[in-house]
């Protein structure tokens, strides 16, 4: 059985640029997660959806993330504009239950310059 | 507030020593603890889960303890391998919002031939 895949592995962009991060959850679950590590701060969350609709996005940043899961099947995080603190590891996980053990994905390392 | 400490942020060991890594968290309310484990540029492995009704969890060589009134665990490495050299991240689920896990800055571990 596949894990959850992110795309792309690593994006490089300008500060003001666009950045669309994918998320592929493990076949079956309807939970999905986003968190980032941005230099130097540990792992933090950033919201949690069941199917397509937003559980908790108590740890989005600010309005210039957006994250949809059209369909409860993959899930995108757009940032737009970037800025340089945008910088740092986005991770995906799923799960089965809202409870239930979390399955990490290999992250996408972003970098605005 | 629900925060997560970890104690050494970098660790160097011979091969062959047991050690042991500290985790302190602030709220004893929690759901379940877990310890993971972060390669170099892949995501987060899942190294044992200990659900808040536990004290401890073993696997192999790894034996994680959790002492909710003190707010601590610890992670225990038997006759550590080089290829045990990773860094090891504690994180704590609560009660009120089970399905955000929050996580400390992580160990450094570094296992010398």
């Amino acid at each position: 059985e596949a894990g959850v895949t992110q795309f792309p592995s690593h994006s490089v962009i300008e500060k003001g640029q666009t950045v669309t991060l994918r998320c592929d959850p493990i076949s079956g679950h309807d939970n999905l997660y986003w968190y980032r590590r941005v230099m130097g701060k540990e792992i933090k969350f950033l919201l949690h959806f069941v199917k397509e609709s937003k559980q908790d996005e108590s740890g989005m940043p600010n309005n210039r993330f957006l994250a949809e899961r059209t369909g409860g099947t993959y899930s995108t995080l757009k940032v737009q504009p970037a800025e340089l603190e945008d910088s740092g590891v986005y991770f995906c996980a799923s799960s089965q239950a809202g409870g239930g053990e979390q399955y990490f994905g290999p992250g996408t390392r972003l970098t605005v310059t | 507030k629900q925060e997560v400490t970890q104690i050494p942020a970098a660790l160097s060991v011979p091969e062959g020593e047991n050690l042991v890594l500290n985790c302190s968290f602030t709220d004893s309310a929690i759901y379940n603890l877990q310890w993971f484990r972060q390669d170099p540029g892949k995501g987060l492995t899942s190294l044992l889960l200990i659900q808040s009704s536990q004290r401890e969890q073993t696997s192999g060589r790894l034996n994680a303890s959790l002492d909710k009134s003190s707010g601590r665990s610890t992670l225990y490495i038997a006759a550590s391998q080089p290829g045990d050299s990773a860094t090891y991240l504690c994180a704590v689920r609560r009660y009120s919002s089970a399905s955000k896990i929050i996580f400390g800055s992580g160990t450094r571990l570094s296992i010398r031939p």
